[in-house]
């Protein structure tokens, strides 16, 4: 099983900043099979990134990803105040497809 | 418009069944993976389960084998969940979700996520 890391837990920020969150994979990723998923207080998760750097369906362009192998950023450019929610990154190299911890981003 | 209902969560005893449903519509279901994920509160997101487009292949976390099924109608549009022998730490938001496509091909990443529903586990 591919266990996925996430750093940091927690991160505060203001509105403006640039984030970088960091998801590291205990093994190879094979063809970066890996997403990235947003998720606010009582709702579903929403995908934002697959294949590690590929935008879904109307995901804003200050998000971005990156990475290969076992180590993967998920950047969002200029925060905006919609932006603070727990993210989530997923492998999909490998069953089980299991997904991080997450990193709760806080307004400061 | 893509959506996925779930339905069937609700409180069970301990070492009790209960089968989740999980209705599809605006795609074409059969085209698609499609996969559990569930969320006890305040916890992060558990990968808990994924079945193929045609329902021959079958995907689960390894610490629930055994325990919970997984199966589709296609006629029907709809997945299942069957939990067996629920435990108190299977109590959780349970989401179903359809794979995202990559070229011509279906991945066990997800694109469109259901509501939720969900399971109590307790006496």
């Amino acid at each position: 099983e591919i266990v996925l890391t996430q750093s940091p837990g927690t991160l505060s920020l203001s509105p403006g900043e640039r984030p970088t969150l960091s998801c590291r994979a205990s093994q190879s990723v094979t063809s970066n099979y890996l997403a990235w998923y947003q998720q606010k207080p009582g709702q579903a998760p929403r995908l934002l990134i697959y294949g590690a750097s590929s935008r879904a369906t109307g995901i804003p362009d200050r998000f971005s990803g990156s990475g290969s192998g076992t180590d993967f950023t998920l950047t969002i450019s200029r925060l905006e105040p919609e932006d603070f929610a727990v993210y989530y990154c997923q492998q999909y190299s490998s069953s089980p497809y299991t997904f991080g911890r997450g990193t709760k981003l806080e307004i400061k | 418009e893509v959506q996925l209902v779930e339905s069937g969560g609700h409180l069970v005893q301990p070492g009790g069944s209960l089968r989740l449903s999980c209705a599809a519509s605006g795609f074409t279901f059969s085209n698609y993976a499609v996969t559990w994920v569930r969320q006890a509160a305040g916890k992060g997101l558990e990968w808990v389960s994924g079945i193929s487009g045609s329902g021959d292949r079958t995907y689960y976390v390894d610490s629930l084998k055994g325990r919970f099924t997984v199966s589709r109608d296609n006629s029907k549009n709809t997945l299942y969940l069957q939990m067996n022998s629920l435990r108190a730490e299977d109590t959780a938001v349970y989401y179903c979700a359809k794979s995202g496509v990559m070229g011509s091909y279906y991945y066990y990443y997800m694109d469109v996520w259901g509501k939720g529903t969900t399971v109590t586990v307790s006496s």
